[in-house]
């Protein structure tokens, strides 16, 4: 089992919708969450981060954390064509290491 | 506040031989760490500094190593190179090891090894 796993493959929004990003990870001992967005030809940029169990909302972002379930999702209301990249997950594991899934791309289609 | 900065941003190798990158973290960040990024294994996690002493380790082999200065800045070493270590390398910083999953990326040194 990878240690955080983005499934899905490209997904494709019309503006102004609603694009749901999920993450698994394995390690139940993982405390931090974060989500970090990396355009084509750029490095990656932190974009949220959570800690708890439950909801957090950044403007147009909102994390889910369920550690139960041990997945961790992304919203991004009112999708715009800015929004298009590819969305890492992250997650700090029980050793203190970082690691990422391999990321989703999000086209955002006006 | 300058963003953090990694030299050369572009470097061609043959195999066998030896690269050194470098990184300038973010002002008053202490905490510096290395990534590999390619397109079919994502972003790999090589190592973290922290006040000039390696704090946890990737599953890289010891052809890579890396070490981290006084005034925070980071260099790493890779030696004998072999084409699979052809990738984009990312040094990134954070203000200490508590928030070390919050990282500012510099814009990486993308090697190529022929």
């Amino acid at each position: 089992q990878k240690e955080v796993e983005q499934n899905s493959g490209p997904l494709s929004v019309p503006e102004g919708a609603i694009a749901s990003l999920n993450c698994t990870y394995s390690d139940r001992g993982s405390q931090s969450f974060f989500w970090y967005r990396q355009y084509s030809g750029k490095s990656p940029e932190l974009i949220m981060f959570i800690y708890s169990n439950g909801d957090k909302e950044d403007g147009r972002f909102t994390a889910q954390l369920n550690k139960a379930s041990q997945y961790v999702s992304l919203l991004i209301r009112d999708s715009q064509p800015s929004d298009s990249a590819t969305y890492l997950c992250a997650v700090k594991r029980g050793n203190n290491r970082l690691a990422f899934g391999k990321g989703n791309q999000v086209v955002v289609i006006p | 506040k300058a963003g953090v900065t990694q030299t050369p941003r572009y470097l061609i190798k043959t195999r066998g031989q030896q690269v050194t990158l470098s990184c300038s973290p973010i002002s008053g960040h202490r905490s510096v760490s290395w990534y590999q990024q390619t397109p079919g294994q994502g972003l790999q996690f090589l190592f973290e500094y922290f006040s000039e002493t390696q704090r946890n380790k990737g599953n890289f082999p010891g052809r890579f190593s890396g070490r981290q200065f006084s005034n925070s800045r980071s260099e790493m070493n890779v030696s004998t190179l072999e084409l699979g270590d052809s990738a984009l390398y990312l040094c990134a910083s954070s203000p200490d090891l508590s928030r070390g999953g919050e990282l500012f990326f510099g814009e990486g040194s993308r090697l190529t090894v022929l």
